[in-house]
Formats: C-alpha cells, structure tokens, sequence
C-alpha cells in the first residue's frame, strides 16, 4: 500500500505570495492532519481534516487554511508568504480520527522557502 | 507554550551503547505518549507508543519508561547501532480527542562506529 504522498516536494517562494500544498492520503484513510516542522518551533499541529470538514486547529493565523476533498485528499493554503513561513509541511493520515492520535502516518513533507 | 519539554537536544553514543532520552510534560490530560523516528528527508514514523496506566514497555531494543506521578517518561535505545542515527521525538496526545499531537523539541542523536 503506497504511503502519504506530498506535492511538491520543494517549494521557493517570495513574501507576500501565497502557496498551495497538497496531500494524498494512504488509501482507505479517510482522516488527515497537518504539521508545521522549524528548527526554532519544532513540530506544530496545524489542523486536521475528517469527512471534508475541519475538526481541530493548531494556534496558527488566519493566513493558514485548508480543506479536504471528498476523496480525502488534502490541500493547506498559506496566503501573504512571511519569511518565517519556510519550513517543512507535513501531512499525515490515518483510517478514522478516533482513538490514538499516534496512529498517524507522515508524508514525507513539502519543504517551504520563502525569500 | 511548550507542553512537552524533550533532553538532550543531542546526543552522541557509541555502538552497542545505550541512548536514553527524556520528555516532561504538564498537561495531565495527556493520556498517550509515543516515540517518532525521523531521518533526513523523511517524515516522523512511530517508534513506540505507551499509555499512562502501564510504567514500562519494550519492543526489540527500544524500551519505553513512564513515571505518571513525576509526570516523566523516557526512551531508552539498547545496543545502538549506527542505523539509530536520527532524529527522535517524544509527543503527547488526548485519546479520542482528534489527531493533535503534542511534540517535544526533538533529539538528534549519532551512533558513532
């Protein structure tokens, strides 16, 4: 079974731009989550998708936002690119959003550089 | 704020050591706590995972401590290799409480030969 796919890999962009990232999920996983990775903040919720519709969300601005398709894939969206914003952007998947969050399985990121 | 505090922030080990990293945390509605592995150009996979009700778990060389009262708990890696060389992270969720995961700030650990 093929893993969490992100696209693009790598990303540069310039501030003020926004970027679009987007996530495929493992199959049959309907529940998906994003994280933010910086070596100064470490590894940051974002927020989490399950059914199209947003369930939880990290302590991130406006400016950060996503949606879920019907078939689970996911796009975040970050508008007014900071310099601050360069980091890895991971998603993760897993079957359904109940019991144990560690039961998640990460895509191996989109890394973000705004110049 | 950072929930979950995670030492040393590197380490160095010779093989066939033991590499033991610790993680504190505050939130006592935490009730799961695993272990993530992460190399260079690749997401966090999970190494490990214990719940609050059971003080120690171990799986092949990868042992997991808990102390609920000090509101501690810690990996413990025996007989490293080089191949352990990574970056390791504790975290922290709720049980049914959606996907958050609460991370700590990550060790990177060298297996030197």
């Amino acid at each position: 079974k093929a893993g969490v796919t992100q696209t693009p890999r790598y990303l540069i962009k310039t501030r003020g731009q926004q970027v679009t990232l987007s996530c495929s999920p493992i199959s049959g996983h309907r529940s998906v989550s994003w994280y933010q990775q910086t070596p100064g903040q470490g590894l940051q919720f974002l927020f989490e998708y399950f059914s199209e519709t947003q369930r939880n969300k990290g302590n991130f601005p406006g400016r950060f936002s996503g949606r879920q398709f019907s078939n689970s894939r996911s796009e975040m969206n970050v508008s007014t690119l900071e310099l601050g914003d360069s980091a890895l952007y991971l998603c993760a998947s897993r079957a359904q959003p109940s019991g144990g969050a560690h039961e998640q399985y990460f895509g191996p990121g989109t890394r973000l550089t705004v110049t | 704020q950072q929930q979950v505090k995670q030492s040393p922030q590197s380490l160095i080990v010779q093989k066939g050591g033991i590499s033991i990293i610790n993680c504190a945390y505050e939130n006592t509605a935490f009730d799961y706590f695993p272990w993530y592995q992460q190399f260079p150009g690749k997401g966090p996979a999970l190494l490990i995972a214990i719940r609050p009700d059971v003080s120690e778990k171990k799986e092949g060389r990868f042992t997991i401590s808990f102390n609920k009262s000090a509101k501690q708990f810690s990996l413990h890696i025996m007989d490293s290799q080089p191949g352990d060389s990574a970056t390791y992270f504790c975290a922290a969720s709720i049980r049914n409480a959606g996907n958050m995961l609460t991370f700590g700030g990550g060790t990177r650990l060298m297996v030197k030969p």
